[in-house]
């Protein structure tokens, strides 16, 4: 079973501090996504990679960055954290997409980040 | 642009049948996806269906696509108290990389 780990489950900080979030894959997979999600916004993507040392941004990538060092850890900065970035982060992994399945992404538990 | 929309809160009652409904703009979606996330946990796939297809059924789900309406929706058979969750629909389009675009999301309420 493909597995994705992230970091923490809960982590609260304070306005800004500086913020990791990090994120494991076991399957080898090409492409990596960081989201986040709010009540009534559903998931929107923050930035994704599509390999090592590669990043492209996705809707909102505003106030984080990301760091791509290995093929299976993806990681998510929140340079200053701000309260408006109080969310719940949810990172996925998939494999390039293919006639079979489409590309279906895996996610890992999300961690619910509190920004004071 | 992508745009993909659904209704935010659904109640059924166990032993019903729950609908979901899911409208999409993009007209090249090649594939469209349905999650299911459970309280305090990541999205898991719960089935998908390739866009030149009008209906799946994967034992208590259908899953029927009009693409002239651009309108997909999940039927849950049998709904039980365990099917409470968040469903998300998602689609991924020709030429969108390796993106998704998910929905807003509807939560499911299912009541004794």
């Amino acid at each position: 079973d493909v597995k994705v780990t992230q970091s923490s489950r809960y982590l609260v900080k304070r306005t800004g501090e500086k913020v990791f979030l990090e994120c494991v894959q076991d399957m080898d997979h090409e492409n990596m996504f960081w989201y986040r999600q709010d009540p009534g916004l559903g998931l929107r993507l923050i930035y994704f990679s599509y390999d090592v040392k590669m990043k492209e941004k996705g809707d909102i990538p505003e106030g984080y960055s990301v760091s791509r060092e290995k093929k299976e850890r993806f990681s998510l900065i929140l340079e200053s954290a701000s309260t408006n970035q109080t969310s719940m982060y949810l990172c996925a992994s998939s494999l390039p997409q293919n006639g079979k399945s489409g590309n279906e992404q895996f996610f890992g538990p999300g961690t619910r980040l509190t920004v004071l | 642009g992508e745009d993909v929309e659904q209704s935010l809160f659904l109640s059924v009652r166990e032993g019903d049948s729950s609908v979901i409904n899911c409208t999409y703009t993009d007209s090249s979606s090649t594939y469209l996806y349905w999650y299911k996330q459970e309280p305090g946990a990541g999205l898991q796939l719960l089935t998908y269906i390739f866009s030149n297809m009008d209906m799946k059924q994967d034992q208590r789900l259908t899953v029927l696509l009009n693409k002239k309406d651009k309108h997909l929706s999940l039927r849950i058979a049998d709904t039980q108290t365990g099917d409470s969750a968040i469903y998300f629909c998602a689609e991924s389009i020709t030429g969108g990389g390796n993106k998704l675009t998910f929905g807003t999301g509807t939560q499911l309420k299912v009541e004794l």
